[in-house]
């Protein structure tokens, strides 16, 4: 069974950083990319990076460019989201999602259960 | 970027009604579109792929269709586990991208 395990979320100022985790299990985890995807409170879904299944291809939305970083361990199963001068329109829950193909491009198959992150003063 | 749109936005239905959620694309994405389930503070689920294709496990009242640029989601008879909220997503090209979602509701 697919389990994907985020953590790392928390109450952060404005201008700080965070680092988001997400635990995977159940699959092969270096065979499939993965992706991160947010949802500020009330709303829809904000596609945020992808990472290809041995991290040598990623890519970022807009909004987050320069200032997110997206990893990945595959000797430890785990994904990660480096996110550095946060503002208050980073506030989401964050999703971290399988994707169906090795590529960082793809149609998501799976989701973790996600991790609030608020960036307020 | 390749901009999403749903119709509607609230879609009001009772139980064993027919329900229809549209979306399209501001350009061709060929068929690589998929419709996600979500529930109030639950993760978004995987019901269809590349259009028209049913997740393993979703039940056959739902169904996919389209290509291009007109896509649209079919619940042939709605079920009470079935009122939530519908997102399509097309991952043709980078930003992969949303719709704004269609809330399916107590009629």
């Amino acid at each position: 069974e697919v389990q994907l395990l985020e953590s790392g979320g928390g109450l952060i100022q404005p201008g700080g950083s965070l680092r988001l985790s997400c635990a995977a299990s159940g699959f092969t985890f270096d065979s499939y990319g993965m992706n991160w995807v947010r949802q500020a409170p009330g709303k829809g879904l904000e596609w945020v990076s992808g990472i290809s299944g041995s991290g040598g291809d990623t890519n970022y939305a807009d909004s987050v460019k320069g200032r997110f970083t997206i990893s990945r361990d595959n000797s430890r199963n785990t994904l990660y989201l480096q996110l550095n001068s946060l503002r208050g329109e980073d506030t989401a829950v964050y999703y971290c999602a399988k994707v169906r193909s090795l590529a960082a491009a793809g149609n998501i198959d799976y989701w973790g259960q996600g991790t609030l992150v608020t960036v307020s003063s | 970027d390749i901009q999403m749109t749903q119709s509607p936005s609230t879609l009001s239905a009772s139980v064993g009604d027919r329900v229809t959620i549209t979306c399209r694309a501001s350009q061709s994405i060929s068929s690589w579109l998929a419709w996600f389930q979500q529930k109030p503070g639950k993760a978004p689920k995987l019901f269809i792929y590349k259009a028209s294709t049913l997740e393993s496990g979703v039940p056959s009242r739902f169904g996919g269709s389209g290509s291009g640029t007109e896509f649209t989601l079919t619940i042939t008879s709605l079920q009470p586990d079935d009122f939530a909220t519908y997102y399509c997503q097309q991952y043709s090209r980078s930003p992969w991208t949303f719709g704004q979602g269609t809330k399916v509701e107590v009629k």
